[in-house]
């Protein structure tokens, strides 16, 4: 089965609007969970982590916390710009997996 | 300087062709892996090798063989080349296995004809 799930998208949003990209996971033990960006044309690149349970990774005012009640570790950002518009992936270390990636497009 | 870099960063290729990917990181880094995209975006793991070792060899058929002269480069070729083929491939480094933030390369176009 899938190590982690992430929210299919596309995902379109008007500007300033809220996001959430949901991702859960499956795995034994304590891995670390990541979000990574990716840009047109570009590699993926880190936008936050966490690596134990409760942590909140946040960045360019993205967050997600790490809960291992749920095994989640969802994606939000309160008012989202034109510039986050991206492709958006949730990792885990253990097993090393990827998420099927979720396109945000924001409106403006 | 660029962190992780691939080339070429495109490849148009016929079918039944042999080619290589190269990749080079100047993190000293322990840690590399090869990565492939498809149209859809779905990213999946190849390979990666922690200071010149193999340690996750993924289900890929074996036309694909990575090669890691030392820990800054890992090279990815890749034998009788399919249709199939054709997808973005990252290379990627971390400090350690898995476990740390992982730095992408900005992806190697590989297009077969």
């Amino acid at each position: 089965g899938d190590s982690v799930t992430q929210m299919e998208g596309p995902v379109t949003l008007s500007e300033e609007a809220f996001l959430t990209i949901n991702c859960t996971y499956t795995a034994t033990g304590y891995p670390s969970l990541f979000w990574y960006v990716q840009y047109p044309g570009e590699g993926l690149q880190l936008l936050l982590k966490a690596t134990k349970a409760d942590d909140k990774g946040s960045n360019k005012g993205f967050e997600a916390t790490y809960r291992k009640e749920t095994t989640s570790f969802h994606l939000e950002k309160g008012s989202v710009q034109v510039s986050d518009s991206a492709v958006y992936f949730c990792a885990l270390s253990d097993p090393l997996a990827f998420g099927t990636g979720t396109r945000l497009t924001i409106i403006p | 300087d660029t962190a992780v870099s691939q080339t070429p960063k495109y490849l148009v290729t016929q079918m039944g062709n042999d080619k290589s990917i190269k990749c080079e990181q100047n993190l000293g880094h322990d840690t590399m892996y090869w990565y492939k995209q498809d149209s859809k975006k779905f990213l999946k793991i190849m390979f990666s090798y922690n200071n010149k070792e193999l340690i996750i060899n993924e289900t890929v058929p074996n036309r694909f063989s990575p090669k890691s002269p030392d820990k800054a480069h890992l090279n990815l070729h890749i034998n009788s080349l399919e249709l199939g083929d054709s997808a973005v491939y990252f290379c990627a480094s971390s400090q350690v296995s898995g476990w740390e933030t992982q730095y992408f390369g900005p992806g190697t176009r590989l297009l077969v004809l």
